[in-house]
């Protein structure tokens, strides 16, 4: 089992480009996650779904939009990139509705500039 | 909603001493409380949890203790190799909820 997959690994933006984080995982998890890490302030939940066909806000969901494809993909689009956006982005998984193991991906390292 | 302050943000110590992280959380409805270890490049991995229903949890060097009282948890290793070497988050859950809430982090450093 590959466990949690992102792509890209990195990404360079300019201000208004858009982009699109995949995130897969091959656990038959329920839930999956999406969060941002930046420097002192720890991991920040900006969308989660719960199960197939339901999404919900985190903490910091403003500027990101989020599909949940099926049981396995749940990707993070940013509409218009931000400077504020430069960021590390992980997906993470649970098996159940939580709370539970969290499983994370590596990590996608994206710059705005 | 939850909010878990964590102390030191950084934290060296020699080899083969302990460690401790601490943390506190805000919501009394939490009683899921798990640590992950960060290492360079990675993602966070889960290296070990507590349920409210309990005070203490050991796993070989690793242990977490737990004071709902005061609202404050914490992390202890023992016998510190250079392996590690990382970051530890703590985090909190309501039991109700399908969200965790991280602490900001500890940079912990082993020097050999």
């Amino acid at each position: 089992n590959a466990g949690v997959t992102q792509t890209p690994k990195f990404q360079v933006l300019k201000t208004g480009q858009s982009m699109t984080l995949q995130c897969a995982q091959d656990m038959n998890h329920n839930s999956m996650y999406w969060y941002r890490q930046d420097p002192g302030m720890g991991l920040r939940l900006i969308y989660y779904s719960a199960s197939e066909g339901t999404t919900d806000k985190g903490e910091v969901p403003n500027g990101y939009n989020v599909s949940r494809l099926n049981k396995r993909e749940f990707s993070l689009r940013l509409e218009s990139a931000a400077p504020s956006q430069t960021s590390v982005y992980f997906c993470a998984s649970v098996q159940g509705a939580g709370p539970e193991t969290q499983y994370f991906g590596p990590g996608t390292r994206l710059l705005v500039l | 909603g939850e909010n878990v302050e964590q102390h030191p943000s950084t934290l060296s110590v020699q080899e083969g001493d302990s460690a401790v992280i601490k943390c506190t959380y805000s919501d009394s409805a939490s009683n899921y409380f798990p640590w992950y270890k960060q290492e360079l490049g990675k993602g966070p991995q889960l290296i070990i949890d507590i349920r409210s229903n309990v005070g203490e949890k050991k796993d070989q060097r690793i242990a977490v203790t737990l004071n709902k009282t005061a609202k404050h948890f914490s992390l202890h290793i023992t016998e510190t190799q250079p392996e590690d070497s990382a970051v530890y988050f703590c985090a909190a859950s309501p039991g109700s909820a399908r969200q965790l809430t991280f602490g900001s982090g500890t940079q912990l450093t082993v020097l050999p």
